[in-house]
C-alpha cells in the first residue's frame, strides 16, 4: 500500500533522550500523517503535512515536532522522550485532497520509553 | 467532525454476513462516512466510504440510512481473516480538514 516504510520498527530508549522516527513513501503522495495508538484511545493524530515544509498540529501534538523537507520523507521527533510517549506510531499518506481521501498506513513503529 | 458510536465488540460465524452498525446522529450534510479496519498489529486499512447513497466494493457494502444518522458496514461472507477492529469515521472533506479521527471501534471476531 503506497510503498510506506517506517524506521525503526522497534525502539527502546530512556527518558529524556531525543528520538526521531522516519516515514518514507514512494508514491509521491502529497499528504502525510503521524498517529499514535494506545489501548483505549484508538488512533490519535499527532501532526500532519499537506506539502513539503507545510505541516500542522493534530490533537496530541505536545512534545512532538515534525519536518518534511522532501515529498517522500516525514520525520517525527520527540525532543525529550517521556514514558507517556511509549506507544505504537503509525505513519499514513494520502494522494490528494478530495472526497476520496483514502489514507494508506505504514506498518508502525513500537516505541518504548523507559 | 461528527462523533460516532459503535459497539465495542461483536462475533460472527464464518461464512455468514457480518453487519457492523455505527451511529452518527449529529452528522452534517457535507460529512462523509468512512470505514477502516485494523488487523492485529498492522496499520489500518481503508474499506469503503459514502455520503448518502449505498456503496459497494470488492470488500464490503455500506448502507446509510435515509436520514444519515446511522450506517451499517456489511461483510457479505465473513472469513477468519476479517477478524479485526473496525472503525467508523465521519468527516467533512474541505481543505484543512483532511485528517481522520479514529474512535475505539468495534472488535469483530469471526468464529470458525
Amino acid at each position: 500500500d503506497a510503498g510506506i516504510t517506517q524506521s525503526p520498527r522497534h525502539k527502546v530508549t530512556e527518558t529524556g533522550t531525543p528520538v526521531t522516527l522516519r516515514c518514507h513513501q514512494t508514491e509521491n503522495h502529497r499528504y502525510m500523517y503521524w498517529y499514535r495508538q494506545d489501548p483505549g484511545h484508538g488512533l490519535r493524530l499527532i501532526h500532519y503535512s499537506y506539502g513539503v515544509k507545510d505541516t500542522d498540529k493534530g490533537e496530541v501534538s505536545d512534545g512532538y515536532s515534525v519536518s518534511r523537507s522532501k515529498t517522500e520523507d516525514f520525520l517525527l521527533t520527540l525532543e525529550s522522550a517521556t514514558s507517556s510517549q511509549t506507544s505504537v506510531y503509525f505513519c499514513a499518506t494520502a494522494k490528494s485532497f478530495s472526497s476520496y481521501n483514502e489514507q494508506f498506513f505504514g506498518p508502525g513503529t513500537r516505541l518504548t520509553v523507559l | 467532525d461528527a462523533k460516532t458510536t459503535q459497539p465495542p465488540s461483536m462475533d460472527c460465524a464464518e461464512g455468514r454476513a457480518a453487519n457492523l452498525p455505527c451511529n452518527h446522529s449529529t452528522i452534517s450534510g457535507n460529512e462523509y462516512v468512512y470505514w477502516y479496519r485494523q488487523i492485529h498489529s498492522q496499520g489500518p486499512q481503508y474499506i469503503i466510504h459514502g455520503l448518502k447513497n449505498n456503496e459497494t466494493n470488492e470488500m464490503a457494502s455500506l448502507i446509510i440510512t435515509e436520514d444519515r444518522k446511522s450506517s451499517t458496514l456489511i461483510l457479505p461472507h465473513a472469513t477468519l481473516r476479517d477478524t479485526a477492529v473496525y472503525y467508523c469515521i465521519v468527516r467533512v472533506t474541505n481543505f484543512g480538514n483532511e485528517k481522520l479521527t479514529f474512535g475505539t471501534g468495534t472488535r469483530l471476531t469471526i468464529i470458525p
